[in-house]
């Protein structure tokens, strides 16, 4: 098991282009997540699955966003008609929410969105 | 919106020498996480502390929870050069309506040999 795997981890676009970044989770967490995060901020919370149920997703940036967890393994983020304030890293996170470890997270290395 | 406020926003220090970094958060929390971030990458989870806990080790990281004080601190013990990285602080809340982790905006430390 090798942690939270991000693909692609640099995309440059050119605005108002579709882009898909991908996320495989480690492999027995049941919980997926995925944030944004800017320059010099910390990660923003933008939608999680818990298995393939998408439990949350009020805190997505517009409707241009949206994310899938077909099956309950992978899971893909979209953003639609790109815009230069898209240009953020996307991060993804798993997590086996359970007493034990009381809901630790673990991150991948992000996707990195260049909007131009 | 960010639950956790850091502080100091940044922080020098020399190695060997102690660093300090202090959260603040504003709602009754189940848990707070320490991570940490080197410059570009993701983030790397240091340590987890329950609302019950009032303080836990890991290796050269002490951390400390008040809850009557929404407050936290984050101490690395001689530090070295490789320990320069962006440290957040992230609360697992319980009225969130769904278990996920708010992070503030985090302290970078920087440590010169």
């Amino acid at each position: 098991d090798t942690g939270v795997s991000q693909n692609p981890r640099h995309k440059i676009t050119k605005r108002g282009q579709n882009v898909t970044f991908r996320c495989d989770p480690i492999s027995e967490h049941n919980r997926l997540y995925w944030y944004r995060q800017t320059l010099g901020q910390g990660p923003e919370f933008l939608t999680y699955f818990q298995n393939e149920a998408q439990l949350e997703k009020s805190r997505l940036l517009s409707d241009r966003f949206s994310a899938e967890r077909p099956k309950g393994s992978f899971s893909t983020l979209e953003i639609q008609r790109t815009e230069q304030g898209d240009s953020a890293m996307y991060l993804c996170a798993s997590s086996l929410a359970d007493r034990a470890s009381g809901n630790t997270i673990y991150f991948g290395e992000g996707s990195w969105l260049t909007v131009v | 919106s960010q639950q956790g406020e850091e502080d100091p926003q940044a922080l020098s220090i020399q190695e060997g020498e102690n660093a300090t970094m202090n959260c603040s958060y504003k709602t009754s929390i189940n848990n707070l996480q320490w991570y940490r971030q080197n410059s570009g990458r993701g983030l790397v989870h240091l340590i987890l502390i329950r609302s019950n806990e009032r303080e836990k080790h890991s290796g050269r990281l002490r951390v400390t929870l008040d809850t009557s004080k929404k407050s936290s601190s984050l101490l690395i013990t001689a530090s070295r050069a490789a320990d320069t990285a962006s440290y957040f602080c992230a609360t697992d809340a319980t009225d969130s309506g769904y278990s996920t982790l708010t992070f503030g905006k985090g302290t970078m430390l920087l440590v010169s040999p």
